[in-house]
């Protein structure tokens, strides 16, 4: 199975900062299409997960611009680019090369 | 925009078999190309995939549970299932069903499932 390792686990942001969340697989999952089967996902407090981002860095439909997905091969980092309150809650990375398909342990993003 | 939405018993008793439905709306379960999951995510941690099943049949389950694991699909309902059986207080969780593996585009909201005497 792929594991996929995610850092910090925990990060308590003030509005208008910026956050990162880093998110390492153990495998590459950089396809020979040229797709990354990597995918972010916010699950805000009492909700199901949402989709943020897909094949590593496009944005899903409706997701605000403050939110980036970059990174390729084993190293992936989700940004945004200025917290509003909105955004906390708990990110998940996954990825979706391998079947099983495996997350991350989940991030909880805290604003201050 | 499709919706989906989980039903099923809330409570099931060890050695029981855990039977839940999704019903999907806003679209047919067998256009877009979907796959139809079922995941979950045990009280307070997080997320580990069932299976999932696309609408020709074709299945992909979790090794670890594939023993104890059926994803059905009805198209004439728009609906899919899930069948666990001989539940223990390890299969106690948040099911979610969604559609989409890679990404899990459409999320339903979660149906809490306790095991239990």
């Amino acid at each position: 199975d792929i594991v996929m390792t995610q850092s910090p686990l925990s990060l308590s942001v003030t509005p208008g900062e910026p956050a990162s969340i880093s998110c390492r697989s153990s495998q590459s999952l950089l396809h020979s299409s040229g797709y990354n089967y990597l995918d972010w996902y916010l699950q805000k407090p009492g909700q199901s997960p949402q989709l943020l981002i897909y094949s590593g860095s496009n944005r899903a439909s409706g997701v605000p611009d403050r939110f980036s997905g970059s990174g390729s091969g084993t190293d992936f980092t989700l940004k945004i680019s200025r917290v509003e309150a909105e955004d906390a809650g708990v990110y998940y990375c996954m990825q979706g090369l391998q079947t099983l398909y495996t997350f991350g342990q989940g991030t909880k993003l805290e604003i201050k | 925009q499709v919706q989906l939405q989980e039903s099923g018993p809330g409570l099931v008793k060890p050695s029981q078999t855990l039977s839940l439905t999704c019903t999907v709306s806003g679209g047919s379960i067998t256009s877009g190309g979907y796959h139809w999951s079922w995941l979950r995510q045990h009280p307070g941690k997080g997320l580990e995939w069932i299976g999932y099943i696309y609408y020709s049949g074709n299945t992909y389950y979790n090794p670890s549970l594939k023993s104890r694991i059926t994803i059905s699909i009805d198209t004439s309902k728009n609906q899919f299932s899930l069948e666990l059986t001989s539940v223990t207080a390890a299969d106690t969780a948040v099911y979610y069903c969604a559609s989409g593996v890679t990404p899990v585009v459409y999320w339903g909201p979660g149906t809490l499932v306790t095991v239990s005497s």
